[in-house]
């Protein structure tokens, strides 16, 4: 098993540009998740989705969409970049099953906004 | 309102040491789960362990143990007789019974050879 990949690994956009992150995984688990990751902030959730088809609002979603097609892929779009959205970005998944279910990430993207 | 501090923005410790990372959250519910993350430099966040609310019971795996004191609302992680290949930076979350977790803003640890 993969586990959790995303697509690309680093990618660098000007500012206006557009683009969007895959997330994929093949552990058949019903919950989603973006983070991003910024220096002596933690990890921030962007958007999360608790199964296909639906999609719910994280602490910081301004500037970002999500789409929850099918099961094991969760899309992170960035219409017009800014260079306020240079991060890593990291997905995450999880079974569902239980609340004590954790979290699996995957290797995370490095965008640079310029 | 659910939070995660992580005091401890960095620290050093030389091989072999025993290093303790600090972990205390902030919830109103009665019922949350608590993790440690480690991320090391590659990058790519591990899980290590999770406590839910009615288990106080400290935990021990191998070098690392867990202190859960619902008392002092804390969670520390302990590392016993450190190794280099303990450096990276280590994330405490939380999570009630919804869907998010809460993240603290990691202890980067650095064990000199």
């Amino acid at each position: 098993n993969a586990g959790v990949t995303q697509t690309p690994k680093f990618r660098v956009l000007k500012t206006g540009q557009s683009m969007t992150l895959l997330c994929a995984q093949d552990m058949n688990h019903e919950y989603m998740y973006w983070y991003r990751q910024d220096p002596g902030m933690g990890l921030r959730l962007i958007h999360y989705s608790v199964g296909e088809g639906t999609t719910a609002k994280g602490e910081v979603p301004d500037g970002y969409n999500v789409s929850r097609l099918k099961k094991q892929n969760f899309l992170l779009g960035l219409e017009s970049a800014a260079p306020s959205q240079t991060s890593v970005y990291f997905c995450a998944s999880r079974s569902g099953t239980r609340s004590t279910d954790a979290q699996y990430f995957g290797p995370g993207t490095r965008l640079t906004v310029l | 309102a659910q939070k995660v501090t992580q005091a401890q923005t960095e620290i050093s410790v030389v091989e072999k040491e025993d290093v303790t990372l600090d972990c205390v959250y902030e919830t109103r519910d009665t019922t949350y789960y608590l993790f440690w993350y480690k991320q090391p430099p590659s990058g790519e966040l591990v899980f290590l362990i999770r406590r839910n609310s009615f288990d106080e019971q400290n935990e021990i795996s191998g070098r690392y143990s867990w202190n859960f004191q619902k008392s002092t609302s804390s969670f520390n992680f302990t590392i016993t007789a450190s190794q280099v290949v303990d450096s990276a930076v280590y994330f405490c979350a939380l999570k009630h019974t919804g869907n998010q977790f809460y993240f603290g803003t990691g202890t980067s640890l650095t064990v000199i050879p």
